[in-house]
């Protein structure tokens, strides 16, 4: 696709249960990250994968929230158990390649509400 | 002591004036700066990137960079309401390329 896509763009759930994010990086793009907006403040870093791998996980709030990506495309972040804190949107992007100097590409980003 | 500090504002400047935001980090080996613009209920866009001291423009945007001091500024010259939005700065290390850690944001208004 021509960029980032996310999905469900709105998710309402009930405390305690699970849920799926998704994320379809732009086309050809091997470096794929995850990131978390609360109200007001600024991007926390949770997970980024180089092909199918994640190097570092140390973003990851809980063992509640794990994220896997297959083919070297898709993602999904999965956060089980939800709690009222994890209401936040969750932002997916991806880049080219993975030097630290590449442009990232934002999705529009997953807004979760947990109730 | 947050690794990558911005002034929250809110800075308000009149149109055609000169928005300067600043962006202080604390890890030395820092290797990429960003500047990302994000307007209200919408995702970051990247507006500026620098990876050298000293300043880079692009049309009415220059990031200005200082390794030494660990500082890092963005003006915009000729303000107009539409750059009313939250600025973001972003620093990426050496060591672990994937993560960029960003700042709080720092909100701009541009009055007609």
């Amino acid at each position: 696709g021509a960029g980032v896509s996310q999905s469900p763009s709105n998710k309402v759930t009930e405390k305690g249960k699970d849920v799926e994010l998704r994320c379809d990086p732009i086309s050809g793009h091997t470096a794929l990250y995850w990131y978390r907006q609360r109200l007001g403040q600024g991007l926390e870093f949770l997970i980024y994968f180089q092909g199918n791998s994640a190097p570092d996980k140390s973003g990851l709030p809980s063992d509640r929230f794990s994220a896997e990506r297959t083919g070297e495309s898709v993602s999904t972040l999965t956060i089980q158990r939800t709690q009222q804190e994890d209401s936040a949107v969750y932002l997916c992007a991806s880049s080219i390649l993975l030097t630290g100097v590449d442009t990232i590409y934002f999705g529009e980003g997953s807004w979760l509400t947990v109730v | 002591q947050k690794e990558v500090e911005q002034n929250s504002g809110p800075l308000s400047v009149p149109e055609g004036a000169i928005a300067s935001l600043n962006c202080t980090y604390s890890d030395r080996v820092s290797q990429s700066f960003f500047w990302y613009r994000q307007y209200s209920g919408k995702s970051p866009e990247l507006i500026m990137s620098i990876y050298s001291n000293g300043d880079k423009e692009d049309g009415r945007f220059t990031a200005q960079l200082n390794k030494a001091s660990q500082y890092v500024s963005l003006l915009i010259r000729d303000s107009q309401p539409s750059d009313s939005a939250t600025y973001l700065c972003a620093v990426r290390g050496v060591t672990n390329a994937g993560k960029s850690t960003f700042g709080d944001g720092t909100t701009l208004t541009v009055k007609p």
